[in-house]
């Protein structure tokens, strides 16, 4: 069955201490992975994705996610978190004809001053 | 562009009760979807339409109906509300996969309750 699982329900960081965000998925075909950040309130907005080459994908506001194949990952990592980035955070894992996306049940980052 | 637009933003039901939840896109996009989030459990698929006309259920889609008349709106209409539909509704757009994929873009949100 096609699914993704991260693990974390809630982070807590300092302020300018790295970030990593798991994400561990099942998905029979070619996976499309993503990132999605959700600030309170708010809708969703796309951080990064991976659909082939380069493993390591860059995304916006200094975030990366490297994409392991052989471990089923796609863990989402920042080298020195801002007060800013505490939100939810999504994975998720599409492709095929219909275009479908399947959700992990999110991270909610905090960030310590 | 307004990109995807949903309406209303807020909205509380009593249970029987039912209405429609308003999706609309200006960028072109075949692809529409209906989620819903609930807390600890991330966003789970209603129902998606690969083109007007075309229809399919998604994870979750009893008790929520959907058409697709024309390529730009996508309503999603809840037929006797119940408590157990008290969400948030995302309405998400994106060009056709064409057998690979694109991303999507994902509407503000409705937040809905079930009284």
């Amino acid at each position: 069955a096609q699914s993704v699982t991260q693990p974390d329900i809630h982070i807590t960081v300092s302020e300018g201490a790295s970030l990593e965000l798991r994400c561990n998925y099942s998905y029979g075909a070619t996976p499309y992975l993503f990132w999605y950040v959700q600030s309170p309130g708010q809708g969703l907005q796309l951080l990064l994705k991976y659909f082939s080459g380069d493993t390591l994908v860059q995304g916006i506001k200094g975030f990366e996610a490297e994409f392991k194949r052989s471990q089923s990952s796609f863990n989402l990592r920042k080298p020195s978190v801002h007060w800013s980035d505490a939100a939810e955070y999504f994975c998720a894992v599409g492709g095929g004809a219909t275009n479908k996306l399947i959700f992990g049940t999110g991270t909610l980052l905090a960030v310590q001053p | 562009n307004a990109g995807v637009t949903q309406t209303p933003k807020f909205q509380v039901l009593k249970t029987g009760q039912s209405m429609t939840l308003q999706c609309a896109q200006d960028m072109n996009h075949e692809y529409m979807s209906w989620y819903r989030q609930d807390p600890g459990m991330g966003l789970r698929l209603i129902h998606y339409s690969v083109g007007a006309g075309i229809t399919d259920q998604g994870e979750v889609p009893n008790g929520y109906n959907v058409s697709r008349s024309t390529t730009e709106d996508f309503p999603l209409r809840l037929l006797s509300a119940a408590p157990s539909q008290t969400s948030v509704y995302f309405c998400a757009s994106s060009y056709s996969s064409g057998g690979g994929y694109n991303e999507q873009f994902f509407g503000p949100g409705t937040r809905l309750t079930v009284l």
